[in-house]
């Protein structure tokens, strides 16, 4: 079975703050991904990864950024947290032989 | 640009009754299409994937490149069924995925 763990479930930060959300797989898949998602809007892609120390833009990069130094942890950083930020982030990642995403179970992010 | 569209956001049926989830897709090649679940306090994990043709959990998929859709249809829903839904694609020879924004599907009793 495929596992992906996220470093935590549930994690509250002030304003300003620089918060870090790690991801984990334990597949040796070669893509990464960060989303958040929010009622009614879905998932909306961060940042993504396809090789270690690469990484490319999703739809709404601004206020984020990513690290990716092994294959199997990718890291979405939040510079300085804003309210705006608050929202629950998924990390998932997939192989190029199926397309498949597997998603671990989330972080639920709230920003005072 | 790449789109997909869920148009409701919550779907509401009874117990036994037939349920689709409409998915409508914007692409100008051939995409995959997906099917992904979340039930509640569960990670969002994949249901089905139109290039396997396959029926899982009783749903089923059909893609209409005529019609750009990928609705999930169901004949006889279960409350076990109740959950939220997201459809979503890949362009050929990708790996970003797009998604809905989502269909809550609420199966009553």
């Amino acid at each position: 079975d495929v596992k992906v763990t996220q470093s935590s479930r549930y994690l509250v930060k002030r304003t300003g703050e620089k918060v870090f959300l790690e991801c984990v797989q334990d597949m040796d898949h070669e893509n990464m991904f960060w989303y958040r998602q929010d009622p009614g809007l879905g998932l909306r892609l961060i940042y993504f990864s396809y090789d270690v120390k690469m990484k490319e833009k999703g739809d709404i990069p601004e206020g984020y950024s990513v690290s990716r130094e092994k294959k199997e942890r990718f890291s979405l950083i939040l510079e300085s947290a804003s309210t705006n930020q608050t929202s629950m982030y998924l990390c998932a990642s997939s192989n190029s032989d199926t397309d498949t995403q597997y998603f671990g179970p989330g972080t639920r992010l709230t920003v005072l | 640009a790449q789109r997909v569209t869920q148009p409701e956001k919550l779907l509401s049926v009874f117990k036994g009754a037939p349920v689709e989830l409409k998915c409508n897709y914007s692409y100008s090649g051939s995409p995959e299409l997906f099917w992904y679940v979340q039930y509640s306090r569960q990670r969002l994990q994949l249901l089905l994937r139109h290039i396997s043709r396959e029926s899982i959990k009783g749903f089923t998929a059909d893609l209409n490149k005529g019609e750009t859709s990928f609705h999930l249809k169901k004949p006889f829903a279960q409350e076990e069924d109740s959950a939220m839904y997201y459809c979503a694609l890949i362009s050929a020879g990708g790996f970003k995925t797009i998604f809905g924004a989502g269909t809550r599907l609420f199966v009553k009793a």
